[in-house]
């Protein structure tokens, strides 16, 4: 079975400051992660993915994530963040079929 | 290009009452996916299908049928409404290429209140 965690429930700081979202996983075989992040009363929007390859995955809106296999961690980070990136983000993964495991969400919150 | 389309947006039913939510897309997508949304657990797989006339269960069938008989359409079916079926639902479709490493699209969502 796989899964995933997302240690922290809300993730709050200042614009211009740099942002961290951390994720954790578990999964048999090569794990295929994704990041999302869903705005009010919208589905979710696909951010950046790690399939193999480049462990520095680069995505939309200046995001990027980074894939460590010894510490089967996919964070999310972004230099400097901006109020509108103030969002619920989510970390996925799949591994050999094509069920997609969620973790519970990081709500993010940039003050300006 | 419209992308993944649910309705209805919204809607209440009474506990035993049956209903269909809606899901097209017209990216010719072959795989498609409900998910229920819950306050502090993500999503969860209710069912999927990678491709016409092929679906299987995801982590939380229980009280839910789909069937797929277009590649545009993925209705999802409650048979009996519980208050325990109060959720955001879902729908998402990919490209079913690579084994599973293409990102989903999501539609915008039906919130559902079972009284």
């Amino acid at each position: 079975a796989q899964s995933v965690a997302q240690p922290e429930d809300q993730v709050n700081v200042a614009e211009g400051n740099p942002l961290t979202v951390k994720c954790t996983y578990s999964v048999s075989g090569n794990p295929y992660l994704f990041w999302y992040v869903q705005y009010p009363n919208r589905g979710l929007q696909f951010l950046l993915k790690y399939i193999t390859g480049d462990n520095l995955v680069k995505g939309s809106y200046g995001f990027e994530a980074e894939f460590n296999k010894s510490q089967t961690s996919f964070h999310l980070k972004k230099p400097s963040a901006l109020v509108s990136d103030s969002a619920l983000y989510f970390c996925a993964v799949r591994a050999n079929d094509y069920k997609l495991s969620f973790g519970a969400g990081t709500t993010v919150t940039v003050r300006a | 290009n419209a992308g993944v389309t649910q309705t209805p947006k919204f809607q209440v039913l009474k506990t035993g009452q049956s209903m269909t939510l809606q899901c097209a897309q017209d990216m010719n997508h072959e795989y498609m996916s409900w998910y229920r949304q819950d306050p502090g657990m993500g999503l969860r797989l209710i069912h999927y299908s990678v491709g016409a006339g092929i679906t299987d269960q995801g982590e939380v069938p229980n009280g839910y049928n789909v069937s797929r008989s277009t590649t545009e359409d993925f209705p999802l079916r409650l048979l009996s409404a519980a208050p325990s079926q109060t959720s955001v639902y879902f729908c998402a479709s990919s490209y079913s290429s690579g084994g599973g490493n293409q990102p989903q699209h999501f539609g915008d969502g039906t919130r559902l209140s079972i009284l």
